[in-house]
């Protein structure tokens, strides 16, 4: 049973674009939610996060969208840059109890020159 | 300042046999997770150190797996008795693991299991 799932194995985009990766999850328990970024034959690096608390938190090209009603959140990256390619995970943490994130499978962001 | 690191890279075994996997957490950190990444997969949780608090292993997938802590320091994975649908990445963190700080994780690169 997925709790957090990212339903776009793959995405590929124009360099200078907006890239728009989606997220859904089902447990109302989850109260913050990260974006990691991974290379080939690296560990996730930390993108973004948000907390339940908000809608909407930016850095720089990257911005994430929260809707809680919908149980959704969103990455965006604008202007895209060929360097952005990489696999994209999702992730999640409950409130209180362990510091665990449930993961999505990751989305393959692939941004052509 | 050097991160999260894990050895070794890359492990070749024979299944029914025991492997043990090494992470060094960034220093001061006390927070320590596993996960591991099968083959087309997200990442899957596996256990949780914090401090002296007893580890959460819900994670954990039989008791053929275990893994220990010294302290706040090195953390080694431990998997008997090998089966091939253990083969995949395993992955450490650590985060600073604060109650109060939301605690970023920090991923080392991984060990590629592989059990043939």
């Amino acid at each position: 049973d997925q709790q957090v799932k990212q339903n776009s194995p793959s995405l590929s985009v124009q360099e200078g674009r907006i890239s728009i990766l989606n997220c859904d999850y089902t447990n109302s328990m989850f109260d913050y939610f990260l974006w990691y970024k991974k290379y080939p034959a690296e560990g996730p690096t930390f993108l973004i996060s948000i907390s339940s608390i908000k809608d909407k938190n930016e850095d720089g090209r990257f911005t994430v969208f929260l809707n809680k009603s919908a149980k959704h959140l969103s990455l965006h990256i604008v202007p895209s840059q060929p360097g952005d390619s990489a696999v994209y995970f999702c992730a999640a943490k409950t409130q209180g109890g362990s510091e665990k994130l449930v993961f999505g499978k990751g989305t393959k962001l692939t941004v052509n020159p | 300042g050097a991160g999260v690191s894990q050895s070794p890279s890359n492990k070749v075994t024979e299944k029914g046999k025991d492997v043990e996997l090494r992470c060094d957490p960034i220093s001061g950190h006390t927070a320590l997770y596993w996960y591991r990444q099968r083959l087309g997969q997200g990442l899957e949780f596996l256990i949780y150190f914090q401090g002296n608090s007893a580890p959460d292993k819900s994670g954990l997938p039989s008791d053929r797996f275990s893994a220990e802590r010294t302290g706040e320091s090195v953390s080694t994975l431990t998997i008997q008795r090998t089966q091939q649908e253990d083969s995949a990445v395993y992955l450490c963190a650590s985060s600073l693991g604060s109650r109060r700080y939301l605690g970023t994780q920090y991923f080392g690169p991984g060990t590629r299991l592989l059990v043939l």
